[in-house]
This record gives C-alpha cells, structure tokens and sequence, in this order.
C-alpha cells in the first residue's frame, strides 16, 4: 500500500516564475491537506481540498492556489515567486471516513528553492 | 498568533534514558493532539495521538500525558535510542467545529541522544 507521494523531490525557480507540485493521497483517502515547512520552523497550514474543492485556508496570499482531481491526487500552484517562498512544501492526506478527518499523514515534500 | 508553544527547542539525553518534550495550547476547541517525528528532508512521520477525554495513551516506548484544565501535553520516549534522534512536533486540531480541520504545529524540538 503506497503511501502519500509528492513529485518532484527538489525544484530550483527564479523569482517571478510560476511552480507546480504534484500530491497522490494515499490509497483509501479523499482529502488533501497542503503545508509549507520553513527551515527550521513547523508546518504552517495553506489549504484543504475534498470533493475538488478548497474546504479551508490558512494565511496564505492568492498567489498561492491548489486544485484536486477526481482521482484525488492535488497540485498546489504558486505564482510570482519570492525568495520567501523558498520552504519543503508538504502534503497530507485524510480520509472524511475518520472521525473528523483529524488523521493526517504527511508525504516526504518537495523542497523548492527560489533564487 | 502562535497557538501551540513547544519546548525545549533542543533536548540532549543519554541511550537509555527518558525524553521528555512539553506542549501548551490556547484554543479549547482543540480536540484532537498528534505527535509527529520528522528526520531530515524527509516528512513529517506521525507517532502518536490523544484525545481530551483521556489523561494517558502508551505505544511502545512513546507515552502522551495530557492535563486538559492546564491546557498542556507532552510526550515521554521511554528508553531512548539514537534512532530516537529526530525533530518532534506536536500539534492540535480542533476538527471542522473546532475552527476548521487543519494542524497548527509547535516550533519543533531537535532530539539527540547519546551513547
């Protein structure tokens, strides 16, 4: 049973430019949650898709938006890079069967790197 | 606003012997406190969770101790090894009636233990 998986691993932008990363829920779950990773600090919440749509949002600007597939898999979009967005982006995934989709489990993160 | 304040930040202890990390949290309608293990550039792994209505839940040699009227938790590795060595987080999540179903993590402690 794989688990949650991220593509790609690594990505290096040029401020200004527009990135995507990839997200596959694990096998049984319907939710997506995104979360960025500073260095050194704890995830911090962007947004939640189910049912191909943004259920909840953290503080977070525009230029960040995401997307969900029938199949469940997410992509998470940012636009106009900064050398702040620079972080390990990290997705996790949920299933609305659980008590509260509370259960999260993360995947292993696509560090991006903006110079 | 930090809502869940972790410490310490870093914590040194010799094989064999007990970690201990504290967590405080603000928001009462938290109702749901996972712990998760990260190891470099990799993501976050979660250990073990707990709810209010239970005051202790064991697995292995990981214990979460909850104090819901003082607002605190922590989590005690027992028997610690250098496989322990990690970054722990603690976070909360108050469910989709408890302010919307995402994770606010704590700042993270750097476990290392010794031989």
């Amino acid at each position: 049973d794989a688990g949650v998986t991220q593509s790609p691993t690594h990505l290096i932008k040029t401020r200004g430019q527009q990135v995507t990363l990839r997200c596959s829920p694990k096998s049984g779950h319907d939710t997506v949650s995104w979360y960025q990773q500073a260095l050194g600090q704890g995830p911090q919440f962007i947004f939640q898709y189910y049912e191909e749509e943004e259920r909840q949002r953290g503080n977070f600007p525009d230029r960040f938006s995401g997307h969900q597939f029938p199949n469940y898999s997410s992509e998470l979009n940012v636009n106009a890079l900064l050398l702040g967005d620079s972080a390990l982006y990290l997705c996790a995934s949920s299933s609305r069967m659980t008590r509260g989709q509370e259960t999260q489990y993360f995947g292993p993160g696509t560090r991006l790197l903006v110079l | 606003q930090q809502q869940v304040k972790q410490s310490p930040q870093s914590l040194i202890v010799q094989k064999g012997g007990i970690s201990i990390i504290n967590c405080a949290y603000e928001n009462t309608a938290f109702d749901y406190f996972p712990w998760y293990q990260q190891f470099p550039g990799k993501g976050p792994a979660l250990l073990i969770a707990i709810r209010p209505d239970v005051s202790e839940k064991k697995e292995g040699r990981f214990t979460i101790s909850f104090n819901k009227s003082a607002k605190q938790f922590s989590l005690h590795i027992m028997d610690s090894q250098p496989g322990d060595s990690a970054t722990y987080f603690c976070a909360a999540n108050g469910g989709w009636t408890g302010g919307g179903n995402k994770l606010t993590f704590g700042t993270g402690t750097q476990l290392k233990v010794e031989l």
